[in-house]
């Protein structure tokens, strides 16, 4: 089974800064099968990510996705007011078929 | 508009059954795999199930096998959840989300609906 690990659980940043955000998967997942979304209080999540580096309609160029094998990184570049959220990495695969990593929250710092 | 509307949500208690529906519109429903996510209260999103487009292929997470069934009807462009001898464990709000594979690329889970509430407590 392949488990997901999202680090650092909370990242606290002012707007302007750039955020890292880690996925590592616990078994080498094919970044063609890995996405990233983002997701508000109160709303359903939304998809910035698939293929581990496209993204989806409508997503700002300042999302951006990278990593292969076990280790994913999404990053962004300048943090806009609206990107404080939280965000989580989801592979597709066989076993299970899908899985969600734990999510990050990025805080306002 | 491309939408996906969930209903069936609602108070029940422990070894009680109910029925999620979604309802899609705005696209060819039967091309599309469906899934059904959940999140409990003040948790991260949880995978549930899948269907895929025809049916063929059908999975669920271990939390859930033997209690719930999807199901889809293409020509009714709705997705079903049953979920019998629920648990307190089971309480979430539930989404269900389209996802597309196609060409070797997944393109993940691209619309979700608002979702619908389930309460499971004596």
């Amino acid at each position: 089974e392949i488990v997901l690990t999202q680090s650092p659980g909370t990242l606290s940043l002012s707007p302007g800064e750039r955020a890292t955000l880690s996925c590592r998967a616990s078994q080498s997942v094919s970044s063609s099968y890995l996405a990233w979304y983002q997701q508000k209080p109160g709303q359903a999540p939304r998809l910035l990510i698939y293929g581990a580096s496209s993204r989806a309609t409508g997503i700002p160029d300042r999302f951006s996705g990278s990593g292969s094998g076990t280790d994913f990184t999404l990053t962004i570049s300048r943090l806009e007011p609206e990107d404080f959220a939280v965000y989580y990495c989801q592979q597709y695969g066989s076993s299970p078929p899908r899985t969600f990593g734990q999510g990050t929250k990025v805080e306002i710092k | 508009e491309v939408q996906l509307v969930e209903s069936g949500g609602g108070l029940v208690k422990p070894g009680g059954s109910l029925r999620l529906s979604c309802a899609a519109s705005g696209f060819t429903f039967s091309t599309y795999s469906m899934n059904w996510v959940r999140q409990a209260p003040g948790k991260g999103l949880e995978w549930v199930s899948s269907i895929s487009s025809g049916s063929s292929y059908i999975y669920y997470a271990d939390s859930v096998k033997g209690r719930f069934t999807i199901s889809r009807d293409n020509a009714k462009n709705s997705l079903y959840l049953q979920m019998n001898s629920l648990r307190a464990e089971d309480t979430a709000v539930y989404y269900c989300a389209r996802d597309l594979t196609s060409g070797g690329i997944y393109y993940g889970m691209d619309v979700w609906g608002q979702g619908t509430t389930v309460t499971v407590s004596s």
